[in-house]
């Protein structure tokens, strides 16, 4: 199955500050996406970005993609405490295997 | 918006004793999963379901896990014997038909076997 490695494992950060994971993977993709989850609860949907895009914005997230070096981005601006969460990249398929994640701490 | 529900949102149960987990996906949608994550773990795929039928599953879903969609709206995973090592949060995610790829995860339900 395919699956994505987040870099760092945990980051944190002030209020007000951006915060960027990274996603790197070794597999062709079809599309690549964003879930965060809050503290073992349930996982959201952030945004999804296809193999033939670069960048996508929703929102504060701004996602990029370089299929060449097999990696993604996924930058959040102007954090706030509530972006405290465990992020993850998930490649698109119909089993979605994850990670272990970026833990995010935003402090106040 | 339209979102996925489970019920119940925490189960505890006896080993031994079987449970069923309700999920109720987005009504247009047509691909149904169950993930589970054991405290402390990544989040893992259990079981795909399309037109009536599992159509993956993985090496965790074993004889003891089975899936059904009894009506038009619910999804339920059953466990027959449950075991200590099933104590996990339970995740139901559902999808639409392609080109839409993505899935939406429910709350989950926290099962705790004792």
């Amino acid at each position: 199955s395919q699956q994505g490695e987040e870099d760092p494992q945990a980051l944190s950060i002030q209020e007000g500050e951006n915060a960027t994971m990274n996603c790197s993977y070794k597999t062709s993709i079809n599309n690549l996406q964003w879930y965060r989850q809050n503290s073992g609860r349930g996982l959201v949907h952030l945004i999804l970005i296809r193999s033939n895009e670069r960048e996508k914005h929703s929102g504060r997230l701004r996602v990029t993609l370089d299929t060449s070096k097999k990696s993604s981005s996924l930058l959040i601006t102007a954090s706030r405490a509530a972006d405290t969460a465990s992020y993850f990249c998930v490649l698109g398929g119909s089993r979605l295997t994850f990670g272990e994640g970026t833990q995010l701490t935003v402090n106040p | 918006e339209p979102e996925v529900t489970q019920t119940p949102s925490h189960q505890v149960t006896q080993m031994g004793q079987e449970v069923i987990l309700r999920c109720v996906p987005i009504s247009n949608h047509l691909y149904f999963y169950w993930y589970r994550q054991i405290l402390g773990q990544k989040v893992e795929f259990l079981v795909s379901f399309y037109n009536n039928e599992i159509s993956e599953k993985s090496e965790i879903f074993d004889d003891q896990f089975s899936v059904e969609r009894p009506d038009g709206s619910n999804f339920t995973l059953k466990i027959r014997s449950t075991k200590l090592e099933d104590s996990a949060m339970y995740f139901c995610a559902s999808r639409s038909d392609l080109p839409e790829e993505t899935q939406y995860f429910g709350p989950g339900t926290r099962l705790l076997v004792l």
